[in-house]
């Protein structure tokens, strides 16, 4: 079985602080992590996914996330926070028990104080 | 290359009415998953379809069912709708069906409200 916890079901920074959004995830196998961003009134988009090449990934729009197996933690950071961060984050788990069928965290919203 | 579609972007339905919605997914994916979300549950997957064939299905009641055409498009339906169906539904699409590693790619959802 595999799933995915998200603390903190709101997260509160002021625009150019860091961003930090917490993910930790359990699997019976390597997993497949992945950080989606939502915008009001739209889908998911992907930021970025570890797939076992590099502990360290990169994503879209600044954002960055380290694979840290010791801690089973996928945790999302970004330097410096901009206004259009303001969204709702979902961390996301996929191939334990040999399911591609991503299971999804219950979502973290990203507050951006000016 | 144009997105993921979902039509109709809202919808307002009473209970016990049925629904359709429907998915057309990024030109060449063949693999189409269906997911809602509320506020109280989070996402949660519906099934999945590729080539035609449902290949993997979530824990919902038989009233959530769908298909799939040879093109690729999908459709989903609710029968008899409940209060408590009224959910973003999300539909993703993807290239490479059946591997873990494989990115989904989302539409705008639509939004359903069961009054």
């Amino acid at each position: 079985a595999q799933s995915v916890t998200q603390l903190g079901s709101h997260v509160s920074v002021s625009e150019g602080a860091l961003v930090l959004l917490r993910c930790n995830y359990s699997s019976s196998v390597p997993p497949y992590l992945f950080w989606y961003v939502q915008y009001p009134n739209q889908g998911l988009q992907l930021l970025l996914k570890y797939t076992s090449a590099a502990t360290l990934v990169k994503g879209i729009n600044g954002f960055e996330a380290e694979f840290k197996k010791s801690e089973t933690s996928f945790h999302l950071t970004k330097p410096s926070a901009h206004m259009s961060d303001a969204a709702e984050y979902f961390c996301a788990v996929s191939g334990s028990g040999g399911s591609y069928i991503p299971t999804f965290g219950r979502g973290t919203s990203l507050i951006v104080h000016p | 290359k144009a997105g993921v579609t979902q039509t109709p972007r809202y919808l307002i339905k009473t209970r016990g009415q049925q629904v359709t919605l429907s998915c057309s997914p990024i030109s060449g994916h063949r693999s189409v998953s269906w997911y809602q979300q509320t506020p109280g549950q989070g996402l949660q997957f519906l099934f999945e379809y590729f080539s035609e064939t449902q290949r993997n299905k979530g824990n919902f009641p038989g009233r959530f069912s769908g298909r799939q055409f040879s093109n690729s498009r999908s459709e989903m339906n609710v029968s008899t709708l409940e209060l408590g169906d009224s959910a973003l539904y999300l539909c993703a699409s993807s290239l490479e069906p059946g591997t873990a590693q494989e990115t989904q790619y989302f539409g705008p959802g639509t939004r359903l409200l069961v009054l």
